[in-house]
């Protein structure tokens, strides 16, 4: 079945420091979302990536959909103790569920 | 804002026991998913729900998982005879379509079974 893989599994960073997470899929996605949760809480939906190649932003957040639509990063700007929790990517199977990555643990030591 | 509420927040059983869990989706939504997390862990499809029937469910769910529309509103997740191993945060997701469409969570129910 479809696979969504994301490394790194886990990042510690200094505040300040740039931050970037992968995501790969078995397969070609028709779209693909990124989704925050932070510790405790439950995943939120950050954003969603449609097109070949798109690139979006959100402030310090950088989103990127690869031209294969297979891959997708996430990258975080000079990082905040906000910015801490995991981050997950998403990918629709041929059905109507979400396939989650794995998840990227972010740690900010200020 | 809209948002999918879950009860109850904590739930602990003693093993053997059945739970039910229990969720109301956005109003207007279509489609409603259980999804569960190990401490720490991946989040994982458990199953997903539409039309009144299961789309698709994961190998975790197996016989002792049961979900349930009842009313129109309330989406149920019931363990019929909760193992250690089911100790988890279960989350209740819904979206209004599939495809482009978000998925919006509930603030999960962290079931612990003793």
């Amino acid at each position: 079945g479809q696979q969504v893989m994301q490394i790194p599994q886990y990042q510690h960073v200094q505040e300040g420091e740039d931050f970037t997470t992968y995501c790969n899929s078995s397969t070609t996605l028709s779209n693909i979302q990124w989704y925050k949760q932070r510790p405790g809480g439950h995943p939120v939906f950050l954003i969603q990536l449609v097109k070949s190649g798109e690139v979006k932003k959100q402030k310090r957040l950088t989103f990127q959909f690869g031209e294969a639509k297979k891959n997708s990063s996430l990258h975080i700007t000079a990082t905040q103790t906000t910015d801490v929790g995991t981050y997950f990517c998403a990918g629709p199977n041929y059905g109507n569920k979400l396939v989650f990555g794995a998840g990227t643990i972010l740690r900010v030591k200020s | 804002e809209p948002e999918v509420t879950q009860t109850p927040s904590h739930q602990v059983t003693q093993m053997g026991q059945e739970v039910i869990l229990r969720c109301v989706p956005i109003s207007n939504h279509l489609y409603f998913y259980w999804y569960r997390q190990i401490l720490g862990q991946k989040v994982e499809f458990l199953v997903s729900f539409y039309n009144n029937e299961i789309s698709e469910k994961s190998e975790i769910f197996d016989d002792q998982f049961s979900v349930e529309r009842p009313d129109g509103s309330n989406f149920t997740l019931k363990i019929r005879s909760t193992k250690l191993e089911d100790s988890a945060m279960y989350f209740c997701a819904s979206r209004w379509g599939q495809g482009v469409s978000e998925a919006f969570f509930g603030q999960g129910t962290r079931l612990t079974v003793v």
